[in-house]
């Protein structure tokens, strides 16, 4: 069983389109993140769920809007599409900050292509 | 000052010498600390965490954690080409009820036969 699930793999899109991807996560853990892993490979937080509410936005623009229908679920939408946006985009969860091991488990990553 | 700051490498080992990667930190906070293997075209897998200074050693792989320095290592021995991979160090701040985990821009490391 994947513990940590995102779909799509892979997204190719035109400039100005709107876009989501997906995650689901069956750990049963408090928090759900997403990051973006630009070129260089560097790994950045973006937002923060803990138990269905936003925690953390780290200014992302608005553009980005994550929705948390459930402490299991945790999806991104982006709007209005730009270059800059195309990453790989990793979702990713952990236990909550009390629990002794609060390792983040991650996804197999949506390599989004914005041409 | 970046919140978790690597060297980037490339950092060439020859193939069963002992890699070294280190990491600092700047929130004193802090409560946890992670190494991740991340292989191209992968997503990033943990291979050790630590909480306490000191040492913790699993297999070839050994962290080491020095909060008043801030600081905190990776050595991997015998190294072996298949460990050739970018390694990330990831910090979880504290932060309310909820973790913060934050990374760093990574090390490539190859080993070199």
């Amino acid at each position: 069983d994947t513990a940590v699930s995102q779909t799509p793999k892979y997204l190719v899109t035109q400039m100005g389109n709107d876009k989501s991807i997906k995650c689901e996560q069956n750990l049963g853990h408090d928090t759900m993140y997403w990051y973006k892993q630009d070129s260089k490979k560097f790994l950045k937080i973006m937002f923060s769920y803990n138990n269905k509410e936003l925690i953390i936005n780290e200014t992302v623009p608005n553009r980005f809007s994550p929705k948390s229908p459930d402490k299991a679920h945790l999806n991104l939408h982006i709007n209005s599409l730009e270059l800059g946006d195309s990453a790989v985009y990793f979702c990713a969860s952990s236990r909550g900050q009390g629990a002794m091991r609060s390792e983040a488990f991650f996804g197999q990553g949506t390599r989004l292509t914005v041409v | 000052q970046k919140e978790v700051e690597q060297n980037s490498g490339p950092l060439s080992v020859p193939e069963g010498a002992i890699a070294s990667l280190n990491c600092t930190y700047s929130d004193r906070g802090s409560q946890s600390f992670f190494w991740y293997r991340q292989y191209s075209g992968k997503s990033p897998e943990l291979i050790m965490f630590i909480y306490s200074n000191g040492d913790k050693e699993d297999g070839r792989f050994t962290a080491q954690l020095n909060k008043a320095s801030q600081y905190v290592s990776l050595l991997i021995r015998d190294s072996q080409p298949s460990d050739s991979a970018t390694y990330l160090c990831a910090v979880n701040k504290a932060y309310s009820s909820a973790s913060k985990i934050i990374f760093g821009s990574g090390t490539r490391l190859s080993i070199r036969p």
